[in-house]
């Protein structure tokens, strides 16, 4: 069964960092571009980060919002795709989606796990 | 400049037909495949739609995907009380090097 692990999520006060994890199994890892998307409460999809297999480079791609604060990276010994998150603001709260860019559509999703920036 | 528009809510009765539109004005998206997602509540989202009109094994047929132009369509046929949830339609954007999502349909069954 192809699947998508996050970990990671938590309470952090505003200004702090966080870095979440995803671990994929049930395909080659390697082969596939990886996404976080993410949700803030009762809102819609937002994209926010994009990593390219190594096939392709292994470049990495930001949504303007996040660009210097946050930073996909991937693991393919270990099946794992991270997000380090740094100068967090309020407006990051949101539950994260890990999800495979199986290219022309984003084709599996986490469950997703939640981040809360709050004083 | 990448903007994806969708209606915020559709509403139908059990066994209608009912259809989600997304469009965009956007040159740099416009000519790119769209792809739709279902969110039920509490989950996550999920491929519904793909490539404009390709449904992923075990999606089934009663959804169907269109493309014409600047706008994409999801229509649901048969409609039935599991198919009240959240819609996503979403493009991939080359000169933003990103992914573009609609900002979601609340679909009611009535």
């Amino acid at each position: 069964e192809v699947q998508l692990v996050e970990s990671g999520g938590g309470l952090v006060k505003p200004g702090r960092s966080l870095r979440l994890s995803c671990i994929g199994s049930g395909f080659k890892f390697g082969d596939y571009g990886m996404s976080w998307i993410r949700q803030a409460p009762g809102k819609g999809l937002e994209w926010v980060a994009f990593i390219r297999g190594k096939g392709s480079g292994g470049t990495t791609e930001y949504a303007a919002s996040v660009k210097g604060r946050m930073t996909i990276s991937r693991d393919d010994s270990k099946s794992n795709v991270y997000l380090q998150m740094t100068s967090l603001k309020t407006e990051d709260t949101g539950v994260y989606y890990c999800v495979r860019d199986g290219r022309p559509s984003l084709d599996v999703w986490g469950q997703g796990t939640t981040v809360t920036v709050s004083s | 400049q990448f903007v994806l528009t969708q209606p915020p809510s559709v509403s139908g009765t059990p066994g209608q037909r009912v259809t989600i539109s997304c469009s965009t004005s956007s040159s740099n998206i416009v000519r790119r495949p769209a792809n739709w997602y279902q969110q039920v509540p509490g989950a996550a989202p999920k491929l519904l739609i793909y490539s404009n009109n390709q449904r992923p094994s075990g999606v089934p047929d009663r959804f169907s995907g269109s493309k014409s132009g600047s706008s994409a369509s999801l229509a649901i046929s048969g409609l039935q009380s599991e198919d009240e949830a959240d819609y996503y339609c979403a493009i991939w954007a080359d000169s933003l090097k990103g992914w573009v999502f609609g900002g979601g349909t609340k679909l009611t069954v009535l």
